[in-house]
């Protein structure tokens, strides 16, 4: 069974300052791995996926992630916060080619200026 | 412009309505999706289209129907909505690659 737990379910950071967003996971396969970024009353936005190549995986805005089997992690980053990326960030999951995904719950981040 | 449009973007049904929330692509992706998102839940994938003339249930199917009326389009109906269906209903698509790539906007659902 596979499932995924984001660890804070809001982040504040100050503009300019580091981003790190935290996800585990679950997964007795072989897993894909996705982050996703929504902004208010709008659809989801594919920010990066991971799908057993390279560990660190680097995604659009800036956002950069890195899996850690050892871990069962993949955690967001930016090192450099903008007040355009206040918005709500998804961890998921899914079997590698499979199409069935596993959302987690959300991190709601705040950009204060 | 390119990309996912749903229609309605909201809706307010009473308990026992039949409706049909549509879902259309212009980007020529293969598979198509219907998740529902509720606070603090993320999203639960319904059903999805792989391909043309193929659905699938995903996690929660119960009280939903769909149609992958051609490659174009993939529609969501509930025949019978209940208040346990309110919700923001997200229909996505994708070419190459088994996730959802684009979403629509979403559709917001009451059932009263």
């Amino acid at each position: 069974a596979q499932s995924v737990t984001q660890l804070d379910s809001h982040v504040s950071v100050s503009e300019g300052t580091p981003v790190l967003l935290r996800c585990n996971y679950s997964s007795s396969y072989s897993p894909s791995l996705f982050w996703y970024v929504q902004h208010p009353n709008k659809g989801l936005q594919l920010l990066l996926k991971y799908t057993s190549a390279a560990t660190l995986v680097k995604g659009i805005n800036g956002f950069e992630a890195e899996f850690k089997k050892s871990e069962t992690s993949f955690h967001l980053t930016k090192p450099s916060a903008h007040m355009s990326d206040a918005a709500e960030y998804f961890c998921v999951v899914s079997e590698t080619g499979g199409f069935k995904t596993i959302f987690g719950a959300g991190t709601r981040l705040f950009v204060k200026a | 412009n390119a990309g996912v449009t749903q229609t309605p973007k909201f809706q307010v049904l009473k308990t026992g309505q039949s409706m049909t929330l549509q879902c259309a692509q212009d980007m020529n992706h293969n598979s198509m999706y219907w998740y529902r998102q509720d606070p603090g839940m993320g999203l639960r994938l319904i059903y999805y289209s792989a391909s043309e003339g193929t659905t699938d249930k995903g996690e929660v199917p119960n009280g939903y129907n769909v149609s992958r009326l051609n490659k174009r389009e993939f529609s969501l109906r509930l025949e019978s909505a209940a208040p346990s269906q309110t919700s923001v209903y997200f229909c996505a698509s994708s070419d190459y690659i088994t996730q959802p790539q684009h979403f629509g906007d979403g559709t917001r659902l009451s059932i009263l």
